[in-house]
């Protein structure tokens, strides 16, 4: 596509159930991040894939994240049994290629977590 | 290890004056890549410029400049005669170059309000 992606745009979800994060890149990029911006806390790198793999996933904040993207294309942040303190904005951003180099970043618009 | 620093958290100026975000980061490559992203109330990071560390020269683009300083590891930005339009929160960002990730290192921000 033309841009990044994200969906959905907004998300309320009741403490504890699972939610899932959507981010398209732009088609060619083979590198894609996932940041989290939470209040007063600025923009916090989580994880990023080159391809479909994930060699860093150190970022997360605790297990009951995780994320996968396959086809080299679409990614997906899974967060489980979702608490208050992860409600925050939720940003993907892509690259040509990580490493070696700079490519300069596409960022989304983000999807909105809020756990009530 | 590797850290962008913003010292200034809100700045409030008058519509046409100058003003100046700062911005110091910390890294031990001796590649790497700066970055100022705009995030307007909105809230999509809009990227304005990317210098790598083998560019000292300054940068103007229209009322914006930027002074790269490599003594002093900063990277500052300047908006010429303000506008009510630049009111957002401004973010600097490092990405080192050597590291495979190529993961935006980001500041906390400085929100900007210019007042008419």
């Amino acid at each position: 596509g033309a841009g990044v992606s994200q969906s959905p745009s907004n998300k309320v979800t009741e403490k504890g159930k699972d939610v899932e994060l959507r981010c398209d890149p732009i088609s060619g990029h083979t590198a894609l991040y996932w940041y989290r911006q939470s209040l007063g806390q600025g923009l916090e790198f989580l994880i990023y894939f080159q391809g479909n793999s994930a060699p860093d996933k150190s970022g997360l904040p605790s297990d009951r994240f995780s994320a996968e993207r396959t086809g080299g294309s679409v990614s997906t942040l899974t967060i489980q049994r979702t608490q208050q303190e992860d409600s925050a904005v939720y940003l993907c951003a892509s690259s040509l290629n990580a490493g070696q180099g700079n490519y300069g970043y596409t960022f989304g618009s983000g999807t909105r977590l809020t756990v009530v | 290890a590797q850290k962008v620093t913003q010292a200034q958290t809100e700045i409030s100026v008058v519509e046409k004056e100058d003003v100046t975000l700062d911005c110091v980061y910390e890294t031990r490559d001796t590649t790497y890549y700066l970055f100022w992203y705009k995030q307007p109330p909105s809230g999509e990071l809009v990227f304005l410029i990317r210098r790598n560390s083998f560019d000292e020269q300054n940068e103007i683009s229209g009322r914006y400049s930027w002074n790269f300083q490599k003594s002093t590891s900063s990277f500052n930005f300047t908006i010429t005669a303000s506008q009510v339009v630049d009111s957002a929160v401004y973010f600097c960002a490092l990405s080192e170059g050597r590291r495979s990730q190529g993961n935006l290192i980001f500041g906390k921000g400085t929100k900007l309000s210019v007042k008419p």
